[in-house]
């Protein structure tokens, strides 16, 4: 089955830690992203990548970093520098080129204390 | 500035009552139109993909139109299991802006 996974599915975390969360996908796609959305709001980019090793700010790009070493893996992990990182996190992939839609996998929502 | 805005934001129908939902845009250089159903607790899951003005496109008791500056899902019929946040995405050059979604409830 093809897909994006992400895990977990709920976190906890107190103030002041550092939390990954990772994002897998096994579509072939060459483009990853990591969305927040928080209600009442569309969702927003904070880190996108089109290549292994090669990723791009998003809109909130700050408090969190991101990696790709892998085709198939993009692990966005929370600083303690976020402001705000309560919310529920989305990995999208899709192909790169002219309009591909995006593909989602299931959310992780964060709550920090 | 590019943005994409969603209406109504809520929407409460009797089940088989028809109705349409509104994603209009000013997003310069359209490459896509992309509509996506949302439930609770889960991530967006993908329903189409529009390009040019004029086209439309079907998936059941759903039909997504475009045209230059706005683009309907119509919804025929709804049923209870349609209910859930419908999000419109467009893609401007590389960029992706998302609308805040309308959310559909269908009472049986």
């Amino acid at each position: 089955d093809g897909g994006i996974t992400q895990s977990p599915k709920y976190l906890f975390r107190k103030e002041g830690q550092n939390v990954t969360l990772s994002c897998e996908q096994n579509l072939n796609h060459d483009a990853m992203y990591w969305y927040r959305q928080d209600p009442g709001q569309g969702l927003r980019l904070i880190y996108y990548s089109q290549i292994v090793n090669d990723f791009q700010k998003g809109d909130i790009a700050e408090g969190y970093s991101v990696s790709r070493e892998k085709k198939e893996s993009f692990p966005l992990t929370v600083t303690s520098a976020q402001k705000n990182p309560t919310a529920f996190y989305l990995c999208a992939s899709s192909f790169s080129g002219a309009s591909y839609e995006q593909y989602f996998g299931p959310g992780t929502r964060l709550t920090v204390t | 500035e590019d943005q994409v805005t969603q209406s109504p934001e809520a929407l409460r129908l009797q089940e088989g009552e028809s109705s349409s939902l509104n994603c209009s845009y000013t997003v310069s250089g359209l490459r896509g139109l992309f509509w996506y159903r949302q439930d609770p607790g889960k991530g967006p899951e993908f329903l189409f993909t529009l390009y040019s003005a004029g086209e439309e496109k079907e998936k059941e008791r759903l039909k997504a139109t475009l045209t230059k500056k706005e683009s309907f899902l119509h919804i025929t019929a709804p049923k209870p299991e349609d209910s859930a946040t419908y999000l419109c995405a467009v893609q401007g050059g590389r960029q992706f802006y998302f609308g805040t979604g309308t959310s559909l409830t269908v009472i049986p």
